[in-house]
């Protein structure tokens, strides 16, 4: 079975930073593109950004585009991303979501963590 | 930016009873690239449908995809009470993929 699971959440001020991880067991991480989406409370969904299966490709929402980083690291089944420069729009809750293939690209978000809630306030 | 646009917002039905759901996208598309989630309270979306009608593993075949350039709609043959839900289109044919607002199936 599928498991994603996030952490790393919280509250933080403005200007600060915070990195999620999402902990991924169940399927062969490796083989697979990951992504974060996020959703504002009581909003819809935002995609945020999306990493390939090898980390090589990274792929970038223009609202968090030089502000946040993915990353994973396949010995550890881990995906991560760093925030950084935290506004108040960046408040909600990031979804770590497991891809349908490789690339991150084209591709649906066939299984999904339960999210870690990230509040951006002073 | 592709801008996914759902209607209604509130959809006011009784189990038994056939939804239609529609989406429409401010640039056409193939149905190749649209997938429809499904968000019950307190929980994460899970994938429901994509492409022409692919259903996603263990989705009843109660729920279809059809559609074509910038109309798509999502339909519920018969609603279960379970599938009382929000649904949210979404078009991966260009980043940044983009999703629709939703659109909430409430009992009547």
């Amino acid at each position: 079975e599928v498991q994603l699971l996030e952490s790393g959440g919280g509250l933080v001020e403005p200007g600060g930073s915070l990195r999620l991880s999402c902990a991924a067991s169940g399927f062969t991480f490796s083989s697979y593109a990951m992504t974060w989406v996020r959703q504002a409370p009581g909003k819809g969904l935002e995609w945020v950004s999306g990493i390939s299966d090898s980390g090589g490709s990274a792929y970038y929402a223009d609202s968090v585009t030089g502000r946040f980083t993915i990353s994973r690291d396949n010995s550890k089944n881990t995906l991560y991303l760093q925030m950084n420069s935290l506004r108040a729009e960046d408040t909600a809750l990031y979804y770590c979501a497991k891809d349908s293939g490789k690339i991150a690209q084209r591709e649906v978000f066939d299984h999904w963590g339960q999210g870690t809630l990230v509040t951006v306030s002073s | 930016e592709i801008v996914l646009t759902q209607s209604p917002g509130s959809l006011f039905l009784s189990p038994g009873e056939r939804a239609t759901l529609s989406c429409r996208t401010s640039q056409s598309l193939s149905i190749t690239y649209v997938a429809w989630y499904q968000q019950k309270p307190g929980q994460a979306p899970r994938l429901l449908i994509y492409g022409a009608s692919t259903r996603a593993t263990g989705i009843p075949d109660r729920f279809s995809g059809s559609g074509s350039g910038t109309d798509f709609t999502l339909s519920i043959s018969r609603l279960e009470p379970e599938d009382f839900a929000v649904y949210y289109c979404q078009q991966f044919a260009r980043s940044p993929w983009t999703f629709g607002q939703g659109t909430k199936v409430e009992i009547k």
